[in-house]
């Protein structure tokens, strides 16, 4: 099935540890994207990439870093410089196709700072 | 800068009723896109409904449906004959274009809790 994957579920991190988070996704689609959500809150763009071995900043970029080898995968850095990273990651992905294009998302990584 | 507003932080529906969830937004492009995720509590954001700005017609997609007034700046999302499977939290969101492409601008959303 065509879908979305991240890994881990639950990942637990020691403070002044980077960390990696995964995103592959098999839908063939252009553009991915990682958002971050805190606790009742809606979600925040930390990067996109929309093609092969070139992203862009979003909003909330300081503290991560991406990086784009192939076009089915998208891993997210949280570095030691992201001052507050427990919260819940999210990777999308979209064929970026026009005005109508849709983000499609994977389940997420919860991100705990011990 | 584009926003938007979820102003009801949680709603009760009883089974096999309607629910309507608001939304409002703000923006200065005379072309956008509009958008509901529904969140269970497993976390992972499942795509429901889109409308755009030009689009002549409400949206719907099965029991969802997309009340749309452009003039008001609002785009509440409908919900018929209410499931206990549709208990979760659902974001509204919306398009904002960027150099080589989009992202999402997501409101605080709206818990829905429904009662058997």
């Amino acid at each position: 099935d065509g879908g979305i994957t991240q890994s881990p579920k639950y990942l637990f991190r020691k403070e002044g540890q980077n960390v990696t988070l995964s995103c592959e996704q098999n839908l063939n689609h252009d553009a991915m994207y990682w958002y971050r959500q805190d606790p009742g809150q809606g979600l925040r763009l930390i990067y996109y990439s929309q093609i092969v071995n070139d992203f862009q900043k979003g909003d909330i970029a300081e503290g991560y870093s991406v990086s784009r080898e192939k076009k089915e995968s998208f891993p997210l850095t949280v570095t030691s410089a992201q001052k507050n990273p427990t919260a819940f990651y999210l990777c999308a992905s979209s064929i970026d196709a026009g005005d109508k294009d849709t983000q499609y998302f994977g389940p997420g990584t919860r991100l705990t700072v011990l | 800068a584009q926003k938007i507003t979820q102003t009801q932080p949680g709603m009760f529906v009883q089974e096999k009723e309607a629910v309507t969830l608001d939304c409002t937004y703000d923006t200065s492009d005379p072309s956008y896109g509009l958008f509901w995720y529904k969140q269970p509590s497993s976390g992972e954001m499942i795509f429901l409904i889109y409308q755009g700005s030009y689009d002549q017609q409400n949206a719907t997609e099965g029991r969802y449906s997309l009340n749309f007034q452009k003039a008001r700046k609002s785009a509440n999302l409908v919900i018929s004959a209410s499931q206990l499977g549709d208990s979760a939290m659902y974001f509204c969101a919306m398009r904002e274009d960027m150099d080589s492409s989009y992202k999402l601008i997501f409101g605080s959303g709206t818990r829905l809790l429904v009662r058997p």
